[in-house]
């Protein structure tokens, strides 16, 4: 069945340092990604997202891109702040309904 | 925006009570879904429904059941609660008019003693 995996955490940087997370998924045909964010006490929220293969997701400053050919959607951002702390969780829809989550990357951003 | 509230941020049970939690969204959604967020496993779909009165097991239904009379409200169900339910529960809900981005709630964090 369809799958996510993410590099497990908690990862941890300073302030203005560069974030990537991996995130590879297994599933067949041509699913679309995502990213969630869950900030402390909160529920989920879409942070970006890419429908089709080369698309790159974008907002707040993260960025992922649709790679088809490694099966990966890594999220980036170029200089990460304290209020970025948070659970990062990718996840991918092929039916454009059920989505099927990774086990989530716990990041900390130390001032 | 798109609100979806649950019934309790907290709640403590014994086991073996029956256990309601209560999810309602305000923007007229077709599609609502409970799933449950375990430290290491991410989220995992319990049950979603996809119309009034319609319902859909996901990957771990055993132990639960739901129900969905009204549009706006979907009920997750433990009718003999264990201490392997504690856990937090997520209720979403979704449109095909937004491309089936699924908007959370605040989450129930379920303790069952």
């Amino acid at each position: 069945g369809d799958s996510v995996t993410q590099m497990e955490g908690p990862v941890t940087l300073s302030e203005e340092a560069f974030l990537t997370i991996n995130c590879t998924y297994t599933a067949t045909g041509y699913p679309s990604l995502f990213w969630y964010v869950q900030y402390p006490g909160e529920g989920l929220q879409l942070l970006l997202k890419a429908t089709k293969a080369d698309d790159k997701g974008s907002n707040k400053g993260f960025e992922a891109t649709y790679r088809k050919e490694t099966t990966s959607f890594h999220l980036e951002k170029g200089s990460v702040q304290v209020s970025d702390s948070a659970v990062y969780f990718c996840a991918l829809t092929r039916y454009g309904n059920k989505l099927v989550f990774g086990a989530g990357t716990i990041l900390r951003v130390k001032s | 925006d798109v609100k979806v509230t649950q019934s309790s941020r907290y709640l403590v049970k014994r086991t073996g009570e029956k256990v309601f939690l209560e999810c309602v969204q305000d923007m007229d959604h077709e599609n609502m879904f409970w799933y449950r967020q375990d430290p290491g496993l991410g989220l995992r779909l319990i049950y979603f429904s996809y119309d009034v009165k319609m319902k859909e097991k996901g990957d771990i239904p055993e132990g639960y059941s739901v129900s969905r009379e009204k549009k706006e409200r979907f009920s997750l169900i433990l009718e003999s609660a264990s201490t392997n339910q504690t856990s937090m529960y997520l209720c979403a809900s979704s449109t095909y008019r937004l491309r089936n981005e699924q908007f959370f709630g605040p989450g129930t964090r379920l303790t069952v003693l």
